[in-house]
């Protein structure tokens, strides 16, 4: 396995404008998972996907924000016009769920994260 | 609901001194507990893990016990090093592994 990769890893952009981040996971990774993380805070969930299907969504993420994995590998995070507020660390990571295997199988693997800085 | 909470740092200690990070959680049901670590500069590494109560998880000389009793997952090390200076982040997931709930992360340092 490769790990987890982010791209890019570094982003600044200027308040109002669009940003994308992608994430491929560790290969044959089925669940993908994205989460947001500020100074001196822990990551905090946004989203999860089983295969392409996104399954849940956390309040946290307004509709500004929308994330695909159109094929069951990589996924997108889109923010749309951006605000200074969503300057943050987007965290993401992957796991296995085997079909039939026991739910204590799955560990979350992260990726190194994308720092977004919104001026 | 689900939370974690974690003891405030930065937490300093001389070289081979013992290390305790205390955790505690609050959950529905029975969730996993994860310790991970977060070396400057790089992403969060899985450092240990228990799936059940009493497990305890080891890694690299670091324990866990997880206490379903006292609703904690304390982190420990007998002896760390310089090289142990990261931030530690302690972490619950349901049941259903949908996702994870982090505390705040407690920064260690260590000095030789």
């Amino acid at each position: 396995d490769t790990g987890v990769s982010q791209d890019p890893r570094h982003k600044i952009t200027k308040r109002g404008q669009n940003v994308t981040f992608r994430c491929d996971p560790i290969s044959e990774h089925n669940r993908l998972y994205w989460y947001r993380q500020t100074l001196g805070q822990g990551p905090e969930f946004l989203t999860y996907f089983q295969n392409e299907a996104q399954l849940e969504k956390s309040r946290l993420l307004s509709d500004r924000f929308s994330a695909e994995r159109p094929k069951g590998s990589f996924s997108t995070l889109e923010i749309q016009r951006t605000e200074q507020g969503d300057s943050a660390m987007y965290l993401c990571a992957s796991s296995a769920r085997l079909a039939g295997g026991p739910s204590t199988t799955d560990t979350q693997y992260f990726g190194p994260g994308t720092r977004l800085t919104v001026l | 609901g689900n939370s974690v909470t974690q003891m405030e740092g930065p937490v300093t200690l001389s070289e081979e001194a013992f290390l305790t990070i205390n955790c505690t959680y609050t959950a529905t049901g029975y969730p996993s507990l994860f310790w991970y670590v977060q070396y400057p500069g790089e992403g969060l590494q899985l450092l240990l893990k228990a799936t059940k109560a009493d497990d305890k998880g080891s890694n690299k000389g670091f324990e866990a016990t997880y206490r379903k009793e006292t609703t904690s997952f304390h982190l420990e090390k007998g002896s760390v090093q310089v090289s142990d200076s990261a931030v530690y982040f302690c972490a619950l997931s349901p049941y259903n592994f949908n996702k994870f709930y982090f505390g705040s992360g407690t920064k260690l340092n260590v000095k030789p």
